[in-house]
C-alpha cells in the first residue's frame, strides 16, 4: 500500500533532549516536506527536499534540522527542543511534477515540557 | 511563491451542493491548482487538482476561471462527513518553489 509513515504518533519530551521524528515513503517520490500545525496558524512548512541531499528551509525552520540521505526517508531532528515546538507535525511527499498530489502521513503530536 | 485566499468558513445544508472559492491572482503559468481537505484529527488528504480545464473526480469537481486567477471546488451533495477544512494551494513544477498552505475554509454541514 502506498503510504507515508511517520513515527512516533505521540511523543512527550523535556526541554533540551534531542529527538528525531522519522518519515518514510514507499512511492519513490522526489519531493518530501515537513509541516507543523498549530491552532489558528494552519499548516506551516518547516523544511522541504526536492531530492536526495537537497534540502531547503520553509517558513519556520528555526530549531529544526532535516536530512535526506536516502530517497525514501526524511527525518525531522530537534537538537534542543523547546516548549514552543509543541505542535502537530505532518510529513508529506509527492513527485515533483506539478500535477502530482501530496501524500500526507498521519501526524506526530509532540509535547515539550 | 504564489499565494491563495479563501473564506475562513462556510456553511451548507446536507445533500445540497457546496461551492468553495479560492482566489490566486498571482498564479503563474506552470502552477497547478490543488485542493486538499483535513478532517478533524487527521492529516490533509488530496481532493482534486487542475491546470486550466475543469476537472471531475469521484470526490468533487474543480472549476477554473478562464484567466486562472480563481477557482471553485464543488461538492455536488454535501454530507456530514464532508465537514472539514478545505485548502487550496498552488503546486509548481519549478524546483525552487515550496508549497504553502493558506488558512483554508472550514466547511460546516448542517443536517
Amino acid at each position: 500500500e502506498a503510504q507515508v509513515t511517520q513515527n512516533p504518533r505521540y511523543l512527550i519530551t523535556v526541554t533540551g533532549k534531542k529527538l528525531t521524528v522519522t518519515c518514510s515513503q514507499n512511492m519513490n517520490h522526489e519531493y518530501m516536506s515537513w509541516y507543523r500545525q498549530d491552532p489558528g496558524l494552519g499548516l506551516r512548512q518547516i523544511y522541504y527536499s526536492m531530492n536526495v541531499e537537497v534540502t531547503d528551509k520553509g517558513d519556520v525552520p528555526e530549531g529544526y534540522k532535516v536530512s535526506r540521505k536516502e530517497k525514501r526517508n526524511f527525518p525531522l531532528i530537534l537538537e534542543s527542543p523547546s516548549p514552543n515546538q509543541t505542535s502537530l507535525y505532518f510529513c508529506a511527499s509527492s513527485f515533483l511534477v506539478g500535477g502530482s498530489p501530496l501524500h500526507f502521513g498521519n501526524g506526530t503530536r509532540l509535547t515539550v515540557t | 511563491d504564489a499565494k491563495t485566499t479563501q473564506p475562513n468558513s462556510m456553511e451548507s445544508n446536507e445533500e445540497e451542493p457546496v461551492h468553495l472559492p479560492c482566489n490566486h491572482s498571482t498564479i503563474s503559468g506552470t502552477d497547478y491548482i490543488h485542493w486538499y481537505r483535513q478532517l478533524p484529527s487527521q492529516g490533509p488528504e488530496y481532493v482534486i487538482h487542475g491546470l486550466t480545464s475543469n476537472v471531475n473526480n469521484r470526490m468533487a469537481s474543480l472549476a477554473i476561471a478562464e484567466d486562472r486567477k480563481s477557482s471553485t471546488l464543488i461538492l455536488h451533495r454535501a454530507t456530514l462527513r464532508d465537514a472539514a477544512v478545505y485548502y487550496c494551494i498552488l503546486k509548481d513544477n519549478n524546483a525552487g518553489n515550496m508549497l504553502t498552505f493558506g488558512g483554508g475554509t472550514r466547511l460546516m454541514v448542517k443536517p
